[in-house]
């Protein structure tokens, strides 16, 4: 089946680490990825994994992935208000043609 | 700007009636794909076009139609149109099939199409 869980909604201070969790359902899946949208915007890839790797880290984004329960996790290190978004995991699903799933998204609000 | 234009930006109509959404590209993607956005369903993907061609469903209405023309631009046509209907309609293009020949498929997001209808 294909399906992308989210927690919809996650408040953290400014200056802390916000963590963000998603499960899916595909196991071929082969990329995993974070797009995050600002208001009023169209989504933006954040970054991606491939399914081979357990972690992939780009300055404050830490991925960790774990193929074995499906789950994958977006770290944000100290936290800025300007990180206030929602953030969509999402999958690749190749079901007679290839797709791109996505979760319902998480709203992240960063109190300073 | 991402490279990804949609038209029109907003949109107001009544029920029943029949929109035409549109969608260019960034410069050398050939796929487009097209997703609603709205509060109760979140982003569902509607449909994807390779290079003219119809490369994956998802959840579209049969009251919605697409096609993608020979300049790679595309279309999104939602006729007999329900208040259920309103949303955000967001266009995306990426350089592959979505295949992974190439590696991540990577889509670049429009700006999108909010559509009420009334």
């Amino acid at each position: 089946g294909e399906d992308v869980e989210q927690s919809l909604f996650l408040s953290v201070r400014e200056g802390d680490s916000s963590v963000i969790n998603c499960t899916y359902t595909d196991s071929s899946s082969t990329y995993l990825y974070w797009y995050k949208q600002e208001p009023g915007a169209g989504l933006q890839l954040l970054t991606y994994i491939f399914s081979n790797m357990d972690m992939k880290q780009d300055q404050r984004l830490t991925v960790l992935l774990n193929k074995k329960d499906k789950h994958l996790s977006l770290r944000i290190a100290d936290t800025q208000t300007g990180d206030s978004a929602i953030y969509f995991c999402a999958e690749s699903v190749n079901t007679g043609g290839f797709k791109t799933i996505f979760g319902a998204g998480t709203r992240l609000f960063v109190k300073a | 700007d991402s490279g990804v234009t949609q038209t029109p930006k907003h949109l107001i109509t009544a029920t029943g009636q029949r929109v035409t959404l549109r969608c260019s590209p960034r410069s050398g993607d050939l796929s487009v794909y097209w997703y609603q956005q709205s509060l109760d369903q979140g982003l569902q993907f509607l449909i994807q076009y390779y290079n003219g061609e119809e490369r994956a469903k998802g959840n579209i209405l049969e009251r919605f139609s697409a096609q993608q023309f020979p300049d790679l631009h595309s279309e999104l046509n939602l006729s007999s149109l329900e208040l259920g209907d309103s949303a955000l309609y967001f266009c995306a293009s990426s350089v592959g099939d979505g295949g992974g020949a190439l590696g991540a498929n990577v889509l670049t997001f429009g700006a999108g199409s909010r559509l009420t209808v009334l």
